[in-house]
């Protein structure tokens, strides 16, 4: 059974840091591109940064680009999102999620419940 | 950026009846659209890729069609348990983008 499990959210400061992880498994971990995704509270979801199967490969959106980190480290099975700077605006769940393929099609059929992240003085 | 818009923004609809989705693209995305369901306090769920393409394990009354930049979601006879929100994303083209979500909500 596929599972991915996201932790490492919580409460920061503005201009703080802070590290998602995102715990997979059931799946050949290291074969698939990974993304997260994110939701601002009552909001849609926004597509926040894309890795490709072996971490050679990243994308970013506008609005986290020099600023958010992802990679993966295909032997723990783990994804990571490394956050800096952070404002207000990232307030948000956060979901990790995998691509539907093996080859990429970067549409996404299994995601974690997803972690939350706030940023308030 | 490819701008998915969604309508209607809400539907009510009762029980057993048909719902229609619409999601509009500013720039043609060929078929590489995908549609999502989502319920409160759950992740995304994937319930059509490349426009028309049922994900494993969802129920042959959605199905989704269109090309270009119209596309549909139809759910053919409602279930209590897809009252939810739905929003479709493409990839046609970086970045990856989501509409705003249409919420099917019971009349």
């Amino acid at each position: 059974e596929v599972q991915l499990v996201e932790s490492g959210g919580g409460l920061v400061q503005p201009g703080g840091s802070l590290r998602l992880s995102c715990a997979a498994s059931g799946f050949i971990f290291s074969t698939y591109a990974m993304i997260w995704v994110r939701q601002a509270p009552g909001k849609g979801l926004e597509w926040v940064s894309l890795i490709s199967d072996s971490g050679d490969g990243t994308f970013y959106a506008d609005s986290v680009r020099g600023r958010f980190t992802i990679s993966r480290d295909n032997s723990k099975n783990t994804l990571y999102l490394q956050m800096n700077s952070l404002t207000a605006e990232d307030t948000a769940s956060y979901y990790c999620a995998k691509d539907r393929l093996a080859v990429p099609t970067y549409h996404f059929d299994y995601w974690g419940p997803g972690a939350r992240v706030t940023v308030s003085s | 950026e490819v701008v998915l818009t969604q309508s209607p923004a809400t539907l009510s609809l009762s029980p057993g009846e048909s719902a229609t989705l619409s999601c509009r693209a500013s720039q043609n995305v060929i078929t590489y659209l995908a549609w999502y369901q989502q319920k409160p306090g759950q992740a995304p769920r994937l319930l059509i890729y490349d426009a028309s393409n049922r994900a494993t394990g969802i129920p042959a009354r959605f199905s989704g069609s269109g090309s270009g930049t119209d596309f549909t979601l139809t759910i053919s006879s409602l279930e209590p348990e897809d009252f939810a929100l739905y929003y479709c994303q493409q990839r046609n083209k970086w970045p990856l983008t989501f509409g705003g979500g249409t919420k099917v909500e019971i009349k």
